[in-house]
């Protein structure tokens, strides 16, 4: 069975203050990762994917994270939020293999609020 | 690309009223669909999800079903519904290749 573990359940920030949202996660096989972002009262949308290649991934509004195979963690960061980042972050993987193929699973969301 | 379109946004409804909320998704054929209910303040429950027309797969028991009338149609239902189901109920649909998730809008459903 695959779990994720997102660290803090909320992250206060100042405003131009670099971030930093952590996720850890378990699997017998391989997994493709992402990070997807929830403003209020909206659904996911992805912010970046991890399928394969450079364990370094960019996506949306300056937002990257480093897949680390070892630590079995995948962090969110962005070096200067802004009031606008201020919303639900999840981490969720999909496993590749076995029965389980293709089922994802979330964590329970890291609440970032970008104080001015 | 793909649209999904959820409705209603809001609903406030009686326990023991029935259910019915519809997803409907544009720009794409045959997808994987999926119903999510989100509590508040917590993370995603999948509660069902399908691969085709009449092809339901439950994650978990309880008195909510669903149901694919059509390709790009997938209806949540409930014949009474219970406080418990209260929350943010999220359709969404998965690429097949790189399993990446796309989300409707979301239905805020309040039972009273």
């Amino acid at each position: 069975a695959q779990s994720v573990t997102q660290l803090d359940s909320q992250v206060p920030v100042f405003e131009e203050a670099p971030v930093e949202l952590r996720c850890n996660y378990s699997s017998s096989v391989s997994v493709y990762l992402f990070w997807y972002v929830q403003y209020p009262n909206q659904g996911l949308q992805l912010l970046l994917k991890y399928l394969s290649g450079s364990t370094l991934v960019k996506g949306i509004n300056g937002f990257e994270a480093e897949f680390n195979k070892s630590q079995t963690s995948f962090h969110l960061r962005k070096p200067s939020v802004h009031i606008s980042d201020t919303a639900e972050y999840f981490c969720a993987v999909t496993q590749l293999y076995n029965t389980n193929a293709g089922k994802s699973t979330f964590g329970d969301g890291t609440t970032l609020t970008v104080k001015p | 690309s793909q649209t999904i379109h959820q409705w209603p946004a809001t609903l406030v409804q009686p326990v023991g009223s029935p259910l019915s909320l519809e997803c409907t998704v544009e720009g794409t054929s045959n997808p994987n669909l999926y119903w999510y209910r989100q509590a508040a303040g917590r993370g995603l429950q999948l509660l069902f999800y399908s691969v085709g027309i009449g092809q339901i797969s439950s994650e978990v028991p309880q008195n909510l079903s669903a149901s694919r009338p059509q390709d790009r149609q997938f209806i949540l239902s409930s014949k009474k519904l219970l406080l418990s189901d209260s929350g943010f109920y999220l359709c969404a649909l998965k690429d097949s290749i790189s399993y990446e998730q796309y989300f409707g809008p979301g239905t805020r459903l309040t039972v009273t």
